[in-house]
């Protein structure tokens, strides 16, 4: 969804290095998430935020941590990036205000390699 | 442990063929059973939706059915086509609650 944008879209780094991950959107939607997609995994939620003063973690959070700048901007920080970190990111956006059913909308994911 | 279990992990189906995806879940609490498109390349896309209280959605083409007393729900793609090859996600959550849980996925293909 091109309203849901992240960068970067592929990334390789080395075990130990700090990394971070951007998700911006135009939705105007208050609510961000974090997910991490493995194979056989599914999708599994790291945080999400309802708004700017609010953060929650979310299933896996361990080892990451977030920063929501602004309304339209969320961002997942690797401190010190370990292989099996290794997976597809997505962000994801919603508001409750335009559907009743949560609907979660999905940027085209980051697709990082931690050597 | 996955609060929510799909079958099978991959489906070949023939074109014009039904495509029938399986979930279970476990948490009772879960109200809002949602299905999930992913093409290569592109993030999940909100495909259909249900609500417990009713037993089966239609949306075209596909289908929800959905068991309560069993805790078990299945997506059912009739007359499929080559471009819904994909992987399907079912999910679960409790809604209003950002904490839905994601099956495993199924990787379908639909040969021509």
């Amino acid at each position: 969804d091109a309203d849901v944008t992240q960068t970067p879209r592929n990334r390789i780094t080395k075990t130990g290095k700090r990394i971070m991950l951007e998700c911006s959107q135009t939705k105007g939607h208050d609510r961000m998430y974090w997910y991490r997609q493995d194979p056989g995994l599914g999708l599994r939620l790291i945080y999400y935020s309802f708004d700017v003063k609010d953060i929650n973690k979310g299933e896996i959070s361990d080892g990451y941590s977030v920063s929501r700048q602004a309304q339209a901007k969320f961002s997942l920080s690797l401190e010190s990036a370990i292989p099996n970190q290794t997976a597809l990111y997505f962000c994801a956006t919603s508001d409750l205000r335009q559907s009743s059913y949560n609907e979660q909308f999905f940027g085209p994911g980051t697709r990082l390699t931690v050597l | 442990q996955q609060q929510v279990k799909q079958s099978p992990q991959s489906l070949i189906v023939q074109k014009g063929g039904i495509s029938i995806i399986n979930c279970a879940y476990e948490n009772t609490a879960f109200d809002y059973f949602p299905w999930y498109q992913q093409f290569p390349g592109k993030g999940p896309a909100l495909l259909i939706a249900i609500r417990p209280d009713v037993s089966e959605k239609k949306e075209g083409r596909f289908t929800i059915s959905f068991n309560k007393s069993a805790k078990q729900f299945s997506l059912h793609i009739m007359d499929s086509q080559p471009g819904d090859s994909a992987t399907y996600f079912c999910a679960a959550s409790i809604m209003n609650n950002n904490d839905m849980r994601f099956g495993a996925g199924t990787r379908l293909t639909v040969k021509p």
